[in-house]
């Protein structure tokens, strides 16, 4: 069964520091979620696409993170600089209608910030 | 604003007993309702949804949730739990239509016991 792809699958850095995540959604999937968990806390979706379009980025903290899908495909999910509070579990999913009936879930990629 | 709220962030169970987790959402307009399920070290797989029709739903590894509209709530069962039952539940609601956001609830944590 077609899977969605994370990497990496941990990162660790230290504040102040830029990291990146990469997604590979399901193959033919129009529609990319981010979403952060906190540990002991459900997702929240941070961004969405809708092929190479932003058609939600109401809860992405601007100031330092960034995403983008530039050919409609993969995606990357940056934070520069990164902070403490920024730890948590980053989760990426695709449908392929942007329906939200039934998300596929990447396994996530776990950043922690010393 | 839609939310979310699941009563119970740990649940424990013995082997071959009910599993009920409980899930209590706020909608403006009609709702969409899903179960996830996180397993260990995975991503969320989807349970079942409801979305019109039939209010009790029928999802995979014999779980089952009834929405109830005058309760406001979307509560999810299974008559005989599996220790392979032992993972993460996350309840969700979007608005209704294609193309809203799913919010999550904070999830609950099911413990198997032989």
């Amino acid at each position: 069964e077609a899977e969605v792809a994370q990497s990496p699958r941990y990162k660790i850095t230290e504040k102040s520091q830029a990291v990146a995540f990469w997604c590979d959604p399901i193959s033919g999937h129009a529609t990319l979620y981010w979403y952060r968990q906190i540990l002991g806390q459900g997702p929240e979706l941070l961004v969405q696409f809708q092929d190479e379009s932003v058609v939600d980025d109401s809860q992405l903290p601007k100031d330092r993170f960034s995403a983008e899908r530039l050919k409609g495909v993969d995606s990357t999910l940056k934070i520069q600089p990164a902070e403490l509070g920024d730890s948590a579990m980053y989760l990426c999913a695709s449908s392929l209608s942007g329906n939200n009936e039934k998300l596929f879930f990447g396994s996530g990629t776990q950043l922690s910030v010393l | 604003a839609q939310s979310v709220t699941q009563l119970g962030s740990h649940v424990s169970v013995s082997e071959g007993a009910l599993v009920l987790l409980r899930c209590n959402y706020s909608s403006s307009v009609p709702p969409y309702l899903f179960w996830y399920v996180q397993y260990p070290n995975q991503g969320l797989q989807l349970l079942l949804k409801y979305t019109t029709g039939a209010t009790l739903v029928k999802g995979i590894n014999g779980f089952e949730a009834e929405f109830k509209k005058s309760e406001t709530s979307f509560h999810l069962t299974k008559p005989s739990a599996h220790m392979s039952d032992a993972a993460e539940y996350f309840c969700a609601v979007s608005e209704g239509a294609a193309g809203n956001k799913l919010t999550f609830g904070g999830g609950t944590r099911v413990l198997v016991k032989p």
